[in-house]
């Protein structure tokens, strides 16, 4: 069946580092990929997504690029704020059925220091 | 709009005992899925619904576990008895087909 695989956690930078939170999946067709976000307390939201090989999705200056040839959806963003605290998630949807279900990662945990 | 609401955000209970989570989803969505959150299996779907028929349950892990949605503003998720090992986040979500999922900020249960 389909499944997210994430990189092991927590991690813990300094306030404007580079960040990258790796993700691959395995999935049959043609899946559509997405990361979520869950702030302390809260419920997840969805941070950005990407429909089809070579999109690139992109919000609050995270950027993910879907390959396809690796089946990789890695998580980036130039320079991380201490408000980017937060557990984050890659899932995946196969886009089959009427509604089609998320799969997701076990999310990692991201704090960064001021 | 107030986005999904579930209730109790956090519940206590004993073993043995009747657990019964609440959710009202966003108005005009038709598909609402329940998920269980832990720190050993992460975020697992339970069941959804589609215009409040039961489309999948094969995550629900057990007769104890069952869910209703008795119209388009409300859905329950029973546990029945109660277990330790069902402490966990129950999160609700709802969406328009194909569309963002919209999560609620999540019930905290401890069975004791």
């Amino acid at each position: 069946g389909d499944s997210v695989t994430q990189m092991e956690g927590p991690v813990t930078l300094s306030e404007e580092a580079f960040l990258t939170i790796n993700c691959t999946y395995t999935a049959t067709g043609y899946p559509s990929l997405f990361w979520y976000v869950q702030y302390p307390g809260e419920g997840l939201q969805l941070l950005l997504k990407a429909t089809k090989a070579d999109d690139k999705g992109s919000n609050k200056g995270f950027e993910a690029t879907y390959r396809k040839e690796t089946t990789s959806f890695h998580l980036e963003k130039g320079s991380v704020q201490v408000s980017d605290s937060a557990v984050y998630f890659c899932a995946l949807s196969d886009n089959t059925g009427a509604n089609s279900k998320l799969t997701f990662g076990k999310g990692i945990t991201l704090s960064v220091r001021p | 709009d107030a986005g999904v609401i579930q209730s109790p955000r956090h519940e206590v209970t004993e073993m043995g005992q009747e657990v019964t989570l609440r959710c009202k989803p966003i108005s005009g969505h038709d598909y609402l899925f329940w998920y269980r959150q832990t720190m050993m299996r992460g975020l697992e779907l339970l069941i959804y619904f589609n215009n409040n028929v039961p489309i999948d349950d094969s995550g629900m892990p057990e007769d104890r576990f069952s869910a209703k949605m008795p119209n388009a503003s409300f859905s329950t998720l029973k546990i029945q008895p109660s277990e330790p090992r069902d402490s966990a986040v129950y999160f609700c979500a709802s969406n328009q087909l194909a569309a963002e999922q919209f999560f609620g900020p999540g019930t905290r249960l401890t069975v004791l």
